[in-house]
């Protein structure tokens, strides 16, 4: 059975980057969508990007210009960097495992879904 | 904000059968899939596709599709559905992902 194990620092002061990362377990890195989610405190999900096992990245336009999306296939890992964070930025944090397929005939109609989930990482941005 | 838009709160009797939508301009191209996030938990998908769902989750839970929206329904809903559900696809650019804001469910 997969399993995304994340960690990072959980504490930062405004200006610092962020750095997670996540390590997949128990299954294929090639395939699928890596991506990472946030979920402010009392708030709804938010996605901040995502990156293949090629390395071909795509970001959230409002957080594009802070973010970058790397992976090391050689670990089956893949990391998120947020730059100048302030706290706007503090939320719990997830990575997650994206998939794309599609049902219908005969136009064939696609769908996306995340079947899997790290179980969180609270950062908190803070002087 | 989001380009899918959930009514942030619904209600349900126990053991009665309720629908949760999402709407957007994705979800004529997309099927949705749906999460369930109970307090401090991290999302479990519950749907995706046409109407397939995860192993272990039950088989009250079940999807459907119609124009721009997309219904996730609860058949006999249970005290453990209590939890907040967000809707979820690509965008109809296929490069991003979005979600729902979710809805919160209460089970009275």
């Amino acid at each position: 059975q997969v399993q995304l194990q994340q960690w990072g620092a959980g504490l930062l002061k405004p200006s610092e980057t962020l750095s997670l990362t996540c390590a997949v377990y128990g299954g294929s890195f090639s395939g699928y969508y890596w991506s990472w989610i946030r979920q402010p405190p009392g708030k709804g999900l938010e996605w901040i990007g995502e990156i293949n096992h090629s390395g071909s990245t795509n970001y959230n336009p409002s957080l594009k210009s802070r973010v970058t999306i790397s992976v090391d296939t050689s670990k089956n890992q893949f990391s998120l960097k947020l730059s100048s964070v302030t706290a706007a930025d503090t939320a719990v944090y997830y990575c997650a495992r994206g998939l794309e397929n599609s049902y219908g005939y005969p136009i064939p109609r696609p769908y996306y879904y995340m079947d899997v989930w790290g179980k969180g990482t609270t950062v908190t941005v803070s002087s | 904000s989001s380009e899918l838009t959930q009514d942030p709160a619904v209600s349900v009797a126990l053991g009665q059968t309720v629908r949760i939508t999402c709407q957007g301009d994705s979800l004529r191209s997309y099927y949705a899939s749906w999460y369930q996030q109970k307090p401090g938990q991290a999302p479990v998908l519950v749907i995706y596709g046409k109407n397939n769902r995860p192993s272990g989750i039950p088989d009250r839970f079940s999807g459907s599709s119609s124009g721009n929206t997309a219904s996730l329904t609860i058949t006999g809903a249970q005290a453990e559905d209590e939890a907040d559900y967000y809707c979820n696809s690509r965008d109809s650019s296929g490069n991003r992902v979005v979600f729902g804001g979710g809805t919160k469910l209460t089970v009275l």
